[in-house]
């Protein structure tokens, strides 16, 4: 099983500035089969970036994704508002599918 | 725009088996492949398996000795049941839809989730 660790575990910011989130790999993802979704508290998650750095319909071009083999990251340009809340890797290259433990975006 | 919605008890006691049943609309079941996610209360997310609309089906190793996930094309719908529960299987049940591809096991479209509680 392909353990996922996300850093941090929680990244306090202002909106307006950018933010780096990490996942890290156990072993490589094959294919960079890598997703990235968004969850806000009450609400399901939400699909933003699939195989490592293509955004899913709809997800605003402040939202990237880059990496392969073991390490992956999502990047946000510039934070909005509705950024706010916790990030999840998920990995689909093999079974079982896992996901990260997620970092959580708070307002500093 | 396909929508899931997920049904079923919001209480099950332990060591009984605990029944859902997602509801695929605006869209056929058909040439894709279905998942259940789960959340405990605060904590990150577990997949617990997947199934294709042929009827074929993949589990979490963790959790495939009580897992069975069906499917019912003709009412658009998935099953997930999962037997011998305890407290530790309380947590938000989602049904989701996997990419086009059969290599796109990310999770496209999401229903609501449904809070599922194992106590007596």
């Amino acid at each position: 099983e392909i353990v996922l660790t996300q850093s941090p575990g929680t990244l306090s910011l202002s909106p307006g500035e950018g933010a780096t989130l990490s996942c890290r790999a156990s072993q490589s993802v094959s294919s960079s089969y890598l997703a990235w979704y968004q969850q806000k508290p009450g609400q399901a998650p939400r699909l933003l970036i699939y195989g490592a750095s293509s955004r899913a319909t709809g997800i605003p071009d402040r939202f990237s994704g880059s990496g392969s083999g073991t390490d992956f990251t999502l990047t946000i340009s510039r934070l909005e508002p509705e950024d706010f809340a916790v990030y999840y890797c998920q990995q689909y290259g093999s079974s079982p599918r896992t996901f990260g433990q997620g970092t959580k975006v708070e307002i500093k | 725009q396909v929508q899931l919605q997920e049904s079923g008890p919001g209480l099950v006691k332990p060591s009984e088996t605990l029944s859902l049943t997602c509801t695929v609309s605006g869209g056929s079941i058909s040439s894709y492949y279905w998942s259940w996610i789960r959340q405990p209360p605060g904590k990150g997310l577990e997949w617990i398996g997947y199934i294709y609309y042929s009827g074929s089906t993949n589990y979490n190793p963790s959790l495939k000795s009580r897992v069975t996930i069906s499917v019912d094309t003709s009412k658009n719908q998935f099953s997930l049941k999962l037997s011998s529960v305890t407290a530790a299987d309380t947590a938000v049940y989602y049904c989701a839809r996997h990419g086009l591809y059969y290599y796109d096991g990310y999770f496209q479209h999401w229903g609501q989730g449904t809070l599922v509680t194992v106590s007596s």
